[in-house]
């Protein structure tokens, strides 16, 4: 059974930091690309971010260009999404995302985590 | 960027009718290599994560009912649920992924009338 479990979400300050992580488990993990997807408060999807298989290719939304940083480690099957320069309007829940397909993969998304809530204050 | 706009953003329908969303793309998201449209559709039920219903415009997922339909080509595409049923209710997106990046439409949010 394919599963993607998100932590590290809490409350910081504007300005602040904080390093979001998603283990992968029921599929082989160095075979998928992976994404974050986040969804303020009583709002819509967003799409972040995309990290290939084997990390060689990122791509990123802009608005968060430059500020969040994706990265995984293969060999944890884990997916890592280091943010940085937090704003208010980053506050939302903050989803890992399996991609459908193999390698490269295609961009659209078949496992969705239960999701991890950041809060940034002002 | 590709921009997703869907319509309406909100509808309301009798049980056991048609729902009828659309989903609007600012260029084309047909990819000659693949030749297939890169465009995807989402439910999200109330207090749930999202969950893939249709892919490559009109490929629906494994399990999905197939109540559940998706259509359309180049930028213009719909998903059609016949014979709306009440665990339908839930917020649908379209999401392209023709080239990152991807993007989602702004929701449409459909509940039993």
């Amino acid at each position: 059974q394919v599963d993607v479990v998100e932590s590290g979400g809490g409350v910081v300050q504007a300005g602040g930091s904080l390093r979001l992580s998603c283990a992968g488990s029921g599929f082989t993990f160095n075979n998928h690309g992976m994404h974050w997807v986040r969804q303020a408060p009583g709002k819509g999807l967003e799409w972040l971010t995309f990290i290939w298989y084997d990390g060689s290719n990122i791509y990123y939304a802009q608005s968060v260009q430059g500020r969040f940083t994706v990265s995984r480690d293969n060999s944890r099957h884990t997916l890592y999404l280091q943010m940085n320069s937090l704003r208010p309007e980053d506050t939302a829940v903050y989803y890992c995302v399996k991609d459908a397909g193999f390698g490269t993969g295609w961009g659209y998304f078949d496992h969705w985590g239960q999701g991890t809530l950041v809060t940034v204050s002002s | 960027d590709v921009v997703m706009t869907q319509s309406p953003d909100f509808l309301a329908v009798s049980l056991g009718e048609r729902a009828t969303i659309n989903c609007k793309s600012s260029q084309s998201v047909f990819h000659i290599s693949t030749n297939k449209n890169h465009l995807a559709w989402y439910q999200q039920k109330p207090g749930q994560t999202p969950k893939l219903l249709i892919f490559w415009a009109s490929t629906r997922e494994s399990g999905v009912p197939d109540r559940f339909s998706g259509s359309g080509s180049g930028t213009d595409f719909t998903l059609t649920i016949n014979s709306l049923q009440a665990e339908d209710v839930a917020v649908y997106y379209c999401q392209h992924y023709y080239v990152p990046p991807y993007s989602f439409g702004q929701g449409t949010k459909l509940e039993i009338k």
